[in-house]
């Protein structure tokens, strides 16, 4: 495997369900990332992690929690989820360097959530 | 206020014809970065071309080029020779020297390209 992996790609979910988004870099990155994107919104960041610690919570509600267990795993749990919620969340790593703008995000392919 | 303004939600183009999609930024930060980044149907955000705010030249990537016109806030992406694998959402992303890692993205231009 290769650059960032999402799983699973499609998921389908009651409100009552608990699930979990998984995002893996083999990239050596030191920074991972989750993005909300909504039809016809901008992308939104919700959280940010460097060196593992969670660095940036964007006003996500409780009922999303992440959890980075080590530099190359992300996590984004759900649970108790509204429609609203529905939405393609995207995963992207970046090393990161002192004082440098210009570390791009890679980004993974997406998990397409449907809230039902 | 918005800090990436993108105005052009659709743009058609003829192959083989270069197009340029707008973006305007808002900053008060001397170093940040602007990004635009190619978003085809399968989802995965793909990166093109980064502009440092202290670059004095225009960047360029193969077909990709930033018309980077820091007075007016502006960092157009230019594409060449268009192809028809280049019809996608492209979105424009800055990242503020005081703002950490954080990329904040505009609206995104959906371009379709025509045979």
């Amino acid at each position: 495997e290769t650059g960032v992996t999402q799983t699973p790609r499609h998921l389908v979910m009651g409100m009552t369900n608990k699930k979990s988004l998984k995002c893996e870099q083999h990239l050596g990155h030191n920074a991972m990332y989750w993005y909300k994107q909504s039809a016809k919104k901008p992308l939104e960041l919700m959280f940010v992690y460097n060196f593992k610690e969670q660095t940036e919570n964007n006003s996500v509600p409780s009922r999303f929690s992440p959890e980075c267990p080590n530099s190359s795993h992300l996590f984004l749990h759900l649970h108790t989820l509204q429609p609203e919620d529905s939405a393609l969340y995207l995963c992207a790593s970046s090393q990161e360097e002192d004082s440098a703008a210009n570390n791009e995000q890679f980004f993974g392919p997406g998990t397409r959530l449907t809230v039902l | 206020a918005q800090k990436i303004t993108q105005t052009q939600p659709g743009m058609f183009v003829q192959e083989k014809e270069a197009v340029t999609l707008d973006c305007t930024y808002d900053t008060s930060d001397q170093s940040y970065g602007l990004f635009w980044y190619k978003q085809p149907s399968s989802g995965e955000m793909i990166f093109l071309i980064y502009q440092g705010s202290y670059d004095e030249q225009n960047a360029t990537e193969g077909r990709y080029s930033l018309n980077f016109q820091k007075a007016r806030k502006s960092a157009n992406l230019v594409i060449s020779a268009s192809q028809l694998g280049d019809s996608a959402m492209y979105f424009c992303a800055m990242r503020e020297g005081n703002a950490g890692n954080m990329l904040t993205f505009g609206g995104g231009t959906r371009l379709m390209v025509k045979p």
